[in-house]
């Protein structure tokens, strides 16, 4: 089992550009979810896909889009980016209400 | 809605001795409540976690945690620390249904030889 896999590892950008973050949920799973950790801080809830509909959302701007396919794979999209959205992205997988399990991130970085 | 409060951020600890990490939430609704552990350049792994039952919980790598619903806390505890235990720690609540988890800033803890 891969586990949670996301794509690229890291990634820079240049401010005002679009950036698309990959996630492959763990085998089974059908819930995704995305967070963004800023250096030194916890993470912090972006939004949740189940069933290709995003079901929940945290404190973020239109600016962060996403998308859920067939398989339970998920896309993190991010335009018009700022200095402020340099951080590392966390994608996580679960079974509807089940324990979540983590991905080991990508890190963007915004210039 | 939830927060969570931990009460350190850099927590030094020499090898084999014990540590405490402490974490306080608040929330209007009943919560589940779990701690986590990222090592550098990693995402986050389950410790363990509170759903229900005995408040005391016993999670992996011989840490342990316990519930204490009346002064909102979910400290976790390690009686003989290692080097590789070298990581932040994070502590998370989310509510009973539906799995948004909230987190709290992170305990840094550094094992010195």
């Amino acid at each position: 089992d891969a586990g949670v896999t996301q794509s690229p590892t890291h990634l820079i950008k240049t401010r005002g550009q679009q950036v698309t973050l990959r996630c492959s949920p763990k085998s089974g799973h059908d819930t995704v979810s995305w967070y963004q950790q800023a250096l030194g801080q916890g993470p912090q809830f972006i939004f949740q896909y189940y069933e290709e509909e995003e079901r929940q959302r945290g404190n973020f701007p239109d600016r962060f889009s996403g998308h859920q396919f067939p398989n339970y794979s998920s896309e993190l999209n991010v335009n018009a980016l700022l200095l402020g959205d340099s951080a590392l992205y966390l994608c996580a997988s679960s079974l509807w209400e089940a324990e979540a399990f983590f991905g080991q991130g990508t890190r963007l970085t915004v210039v | 809605a939830q927060s969570v409060t931990q009460l350190d951020s850099q927590v030094p600890v020499f090898e084999e001795a014990p540590v405490e990490l402490r974490c306080n939430y608040s929330s209007s609704v009943s919560v589940y409540l779990f701690w986590y552990v990222q090592y550098p350049n990693q995402g986050l792994q389950l410790l363990l976690k509170y759903l229900s039952g005995s408040t005391l919980v016993k999670g992996i790598n011989g840490f342990e945690a316990e519930f204490n619903k009346s002064q909102t806390s979910f400290h976790l505890r390690k009686p003989s620390v290692h080097i590789s235990d070298t990581a932040e720690y994070f502590c998370a609540v989310r509510k009973a249904a539906g799995n948004k988890l909230t987190f709290g800033g992170g305990t840094r803890v550094l094992v010195k030889p």
